[in-house]
C-alpha cells in the first residue's frame, strides 16, 4: 500500500512569513496526526483528527498554527507568521481509526523539514 | 506527569557487538509501548510494539524488546549490530484513553564502528 505522503520535503522561509505543509494519509485511515520534531528531540503531537473533526489540539500554538482536514482525507498545516523556534521537522502520521486505539500503530510520512531564518 | 526517558543520548558500538537501548516510562497504568527508528532525512519506522501478553517482543530487522513492569522499562536489544543499524531510535508510549497520542522519548543516536 502507498505510504503517508507529505510535501514539500524541505522549506526555507524568513521569520514572519507564512508556510503550509500538506499530508495525504494512507487510504482508509480515518485518524491523522501532525507531530513537530525539533532537532535533537522526540516528536511532539500538535493535533489529531478523526475524519474531518479535531480530536486533540491542546498542544497546537493556535495564535500562529492552524490545521484543517476538510474532507476527512488530506490535511494542511499552516504557520503564520513563522518564528525562528518553529524550525523543525513536521511529521504527519495516520492510523486506521481511533476506536481500535493503538493496536495497529501509526504510519509516519517522511516529514517536511522547515528552516526559519 | 506522564513521561518517557531515554537515558542515553548517544551510543557507539562496534559492528557485530550486541546492543541495548534503554527506555523508562512514567505512567499511571501499563501503556502501549513502541520502538521506532529514524534514519537521516526519513520518517519514523516502527520496529516493534507491546500491548499485553509475552513480555519479550520480537520486531523487524532482528530487534527485540523486553517489557519489565517492575522497572517501568522497555529496553530494545539486538544481539549483533550491523552498520546499517546506525540511526536514531525512539521509544514511545501511548494510552488508549488518551486519544491514541504517542509520547516520545528524546531519542538515542546509535553509531556503529566498523
Amino acid at each position: 500500500e502507498a505510504g503517508v505522503a507529505q510535501s514539500p520535503r524541505y522549506k526555507i522561509i524568513e521569520k514572519r512569513q507564512s508556510v503550509a505543509f500538506w499530508c495525504n494519509p494512507i487510504s482508509g485511515h480515518a485518524t491523522l496526526y501532525w507531530y513537530q520534531q525539533i532537532l535533537g528531540q522526540g516528536p511532539k503531537l500538535l493535533i489529531q483528527f478523526q475524519n474531518n473533526g479535531v480530536v486533540d489540539d491542546s498542544q497546537l500554538p493556535k495564535d500562529r498554527f492552524s490545521a484543517e482536514r476538510l474532507k476527512g482525507v488530506d490535511s494542511t498545516l499552516k504557520i503564520q507568521p513563522a518564528k525562528l523556534e518553529d524550525s523543525a521537522v513536521y511529521l504527519c502520521a495516520s492510523s486506521l481509526r481511533r476506536e481500535v486505539g493503538l493496536n495497529y500503530g501509526y504510519t509516519f510520512g517522511s516529514g517536511t523539514r522547515l528552516t526559519v531564518v | 506527569a506522564q513521561s518517557v526517558t531515554q537515558p542515553d543520548i548517544h551510543i557507539t558500538v562496534s559492528e557485530g557487538a550486541s546492543l541495548e537501548l534503554r527506555c523508562n516510562y512514567s505512567y499511571g497504568a501499563t501503556p502501549y509501548l513502541f520502538w521506532y527508528v529514524q534514519s537521516p532525512g526519513q520518517g519514523l519506522q516502527l520496529l516493534l510494539k507491546y500491548f499485553s501478553g509475552d513480555t519479550l517482543v520480537q520486531g523487524i530487522k532482528g530487534f527485540e524488546a523486553e517489557f519489565k513492569r517492575s522497572q517501568s522499562s522497555f529496553n530494545l536489544r539486538k544481539p549483533s549490530v550491523h552498520w546499517s543499524d546506525a540511526a536514531e531510535y525512539f521509544c514511545a508510549v501511548g494510552l488508549n484513553n488518551a486519544g491514541n497520542m504517542l509520547t516520545f522519548g528524546g531519542g538515542t543516536r546509535l553509531m556503529v564502528k566498523p
